[in-house]
């Protein structure tokens, strides 16, 4: 079976960083995405590895170690409009098919 | 500007009801999907199209139907046999048939309720 596992809600204060982790069992892998979604409105995609190690773009950067199955979303000087729903989705092996995990919410507090 | 369109934004369903819901992409994208979102969960695969006249179930066809008879256009249509309707439908599409590292690009999607 496929599994993802993320931290159902957390809460950060703003300027602050924070660490959303994930963890998957599936059934094969060819890559993990991270996904943002804001109350009501569709994910926008933040940030995609497939090698081992950090992915860095601005105040976002995503982490994966294939071999423990897990991957981190690392959020730095948090702003009010970073409080969303974020997604982290693996891609099987020889498909186009996402597995989504359930979402952490987080929240950010002045 | 290209991007994908859903509609309607907001649909009501009537018991014995079917209803279909529009996606139309002009970002010439090979493949398309259909999830669904439940309060509090991630997305769910309903059904997904790697190119034009054929489509594949997903992990939660039941009750549902689709078509993909031109490349920019899938629309999901929600049958009365789906007895649990209620949630946020969101449609997505990639660029290539075969596997991309290409991000999914959603439409904003479409809210279903049931009267």
């Amino acid at each position: 079976g496929q599994n993802i596992d993320q931290p159902t809600e957390m809460t950060a204060t703003e300027g602050a960083i924070v660490q959303i982790n994930c963890t998957y069992q599936t059934s094969g892998f060819n890559g993990l995405f991270w996904y943002q979604q804001h109350a009501g409105e569709a994910p926008t995609f933040l940030s995609y590895n497939v090698l081992d190690g950090l992915e860095e773009k601005g105040r976002f950067s995503s982490f994966l170690s294939r071999s423990k199955g897990y991957s981190y979303l690392l959020l730095k000087e948090l702003q009010m409009k970073d409080s969303a729903s974020y997604l982290c989705a693996v891609r099987l092996s020889g498909y186009n098919k996402l597995i989504f995990g359930a979402g952490t919410r987080l929240a950010v507090h002045p | 500007d290209g991007g994908i369109t859903q509609s309607p934004k907001y649909l009501f369903r009537k018991e014995g009801q079917n209803v279909t819901l529009s996606c139309e992409q002009n970002l010439n994208h090979d493949a398309m999907y259909w999830y669904r979102q439940d309060p509090g969960q991630g997305l769910r695969l309903i059904y997904y199209s790697q190119i034009v006249n054929d489509f594949q179930k997903g992990d939660i066809a039941e009750g549902y139907s689709v078509s993909r008879e031109k490349k920019e256009s899938f629309p999901l249509t929600v049958t009365s046999a789906q007895k649990n309707p209620t949630a946020f439908y969101l449609c997505a599409s990639i660029p290539g048939g075969t596997v991309s590292n290409q991000p999914q690009h959603f439409g904003d999607g479409t809210r279903l309720s049931i009267l």
